[in-house]
C-alpha cells in the first residue's frame, strides 16, 4: 500500500509568479484535501476534491485552484504569489466524500514554498 | 468564526510521566474530535478519534472528551523522548470535508 506522495518537496518562487503542487492520494482513498500550514499554526483547509469536484472550499481567494484525476491524483495551483503564500502545503487523502463521517486524513510529506 | 484553541506550551514532562494535552472548541455541535502529531518538519499523524463522551484508550494514548464543557483531552502515559513532538488537536466543523485545527502544543518529553 503506498501513501501519499507529494511533489516537490521544497521550492522557491518570487512574488508574482505561479506554482504547481502535485500529490498522489494513497491507494484506495478517492479524496483528496490540501491545507495550508504557516510556520507555527495549524493547517489551514484550502480545498477537497472527491469525483474530480471542488467539494469544500476554506478561506482563500480564487487564485488558489486545483484539480483531480481520474487516478485521485490531485494539483494544487496558486497564481501571483504574495510573500504569505509562503508555507508548508499539505495533501491528505481519504476515503469518502461528502458522506463520510470520519475526516481521517492521511497525509503526505507536503511541500515547502518559499516566496521571496 | 469556529475554533480551536490549545496552550503552544512548550509543555515539558519528565520521561515516565503522563503528559496531558488540553484543547477547547467553540462550536457547541462538534461531533468528531482527532488528535495528529507532527514532528518537527514533518506532516501531520493521527493518533486517535473520538466522537463519544468519555474516554477512549489506545496503548498508552488516551483521548477524554467532555461535549458540555467542550473540551478534549490527550494523555500520553509513559512518556518517552520519542513522544517529542507537537500535537495537533482537529475538530470536524458543520460539513463533512473540512477539519478545524488548533496551533498545536509543543511537548518536550525530558530524559
Amino acid at each position: 500500500e503506498t501513501g501519499v506522495t507529494q511533489s516537490p518537496t521544497h521550492l522557491i518562487k518570487t512574488r508574482g509568479q505561479q506554482v504547481t503542487l502535485r500529490c498522489s492520494s494513497q491507494s484506495g482513498h478517492n479524496t483528496v484535501s490540501w491545507y495550508q500550514q504557516a510556520l507555527g499554526q495549524g493547517p489551514q483547509f484550502i480545498f477537497q476534491y472527491y469525483r474530480e469536484e471542488e467539494n469544500g472550499r476554506g478561506n482563500f481567494p480564487p487564485r488558489f485552484s486545483g484539480l483531480q484525476f481520474p487516478n485521485y491524483s490531485s494539483e494544487l495551483n496558486v497564481n501571483a504569489l504574495e510573500l504569505d503564500d509562503s508555507a508548508l502545503y499539505l495533501c491528505a487523502s481519504s476515503f469518502g466524500g461528502v458522506y463520510s463521517r470520519a475526516n481521517v486524513l492521511t497525509f503526505g510529506a507536503g511541500s515547502r514554498l518559499t516566496v521571496l | 468564526q469556529k475554533e480551536v484553541e490549545q496552550n503552544s506550551g512548550p509543555l515539558s514532562v519528565p520521561e515516565g510521566a503522563i503528559a496531558s494535552l488540553n484543547c477547547t472548541y467553540s462550536d457547541r455541535g462538534s461531533q468528531s474530535f482527532f488528535w495528529y502529531r507532527q514532528y518537527s518538519g514533518k506532516s501531520p499523524e493521527l493518533i486517535m478519534f473520538i466522537y463519544s463522551n468519555g474516554d477512549k484508550e489506545d496503548g498508552r494514548f488516551t483521548a477524554q472528551l467532555n461535549k458540555a464543557s467542550q473540551y478534549v483531552s490527550l494523555l500520553i502515559r509513559d512518556s518517552q523522548p520519542s513522544d517529542s513532538a507537537t500535537y495537533l488537536c482537529a475538530v470536524k466543523g458543520d460539513s463533512n470535508y473540512q477539519l478545524i485545527w488548533g496551533a498545536g502544543t509543543k511537548l518536550i518529553i525530558k530524559p
